[in-house]
């Protein structure tokens, strides 16, 4: 598949958890990225092979995926948790292609 | 600490091309790969292509096939994007990042502003 969809927004209060999902039919075979990106920066990976993450990334972000979905989790969001987020995966088809999802706006207020 | 840096902003007129940096440090350059992405404003993040650090080789995304030349330096630490046959749409930030083949973008440079106008 070379479509990955994420939800164009999603919006919680400060200390509720904000889950932003990740559709792609090539998912079961491929892992799933995760991205921060806020304002004029450039992206920060925050969860790396589906639900690994890197040094210094908050333990309130996680990940999962299950069959054709993957889901970022954020428990307790945060005001500075506020960005944009993206997915990303290779390609199904192919080892040497990259898919990113269009995005999804975190509102925290 | 791993760092990459890339060239500064760059203005060009449509149907020119333009070649942009991307030096990197903290690392064994030949042990990862370059992938560029760009993203115009207010807009998602598009995939470019990659090019690996050691053989030299690579691929792009089918929307830039015979427009794009990714290439690097082994001596200098230093990966490049060439884009010809600029068009407006063309403009965007362009950024590399670090990964492995095509996943795993673990560092990004800090983007590179192309303009495209006449």
């Amino acid at each position: 598949s070379s479509d990955l969809t994420q939800p164009p927004s999603v919006s919680v209060s400060p200390g509720q958890t904000a889950r932003i999902t990740c559709s792609g039919d090539g998912l079961p075979k491929k892992y799933v990225y995760w991205y921060q990106q806020k304002s004029g920066q450039a992206p920060v990976l925050v969860i790396y092979e589906d639900s690994k993450r890197p040094s210094g990334i908050p333990e309130r972000f996680s990940g999962s995926s299950s069959g054709t979905v993957a889901t970022l989790t954020i428990s307790g969001a945060q005001v500075d948790d506020d960005a944009d987020y993206y997915c990303h995966s290779a390609d199904s088809s192919s080892n040497y292609n990259a898919l990113f999802g269009g995005g999804t706006k975190l509102t925290v207020l | 600490q791993v760092q990459l840096v890339q060239s500064g902003a760059a203005v060009r007129e449509p149907g020119s091309s333009v070649k942009v940096s991307c030096r990197s440090s903290g690392y064994t350059f030949t042990s990862y790969d370059i992938n560029w992405v760009r993203q115009a404003a207010g807009q998602g993040l598009e995939w470019m292509g990659w090019v690996n650090g050691n053989s030299g080789n690579g691929g792009q995304a089918r929307k830039f096939q015979g427009r794009v030349i990714l290439t690097r330096d082994i001596g200098m630490n230093t990966a490049f994007m060439e884009l010809s046959g600029l068009r407006p749409d063309d403009t965007a930030v362009y950024f590399c990042a670090r990964g492995g083949g095509v996943q795993n973008f673990e560092f990004w440079g800090q983007g590179t502003q192309v303009t495209v106008a006449s």
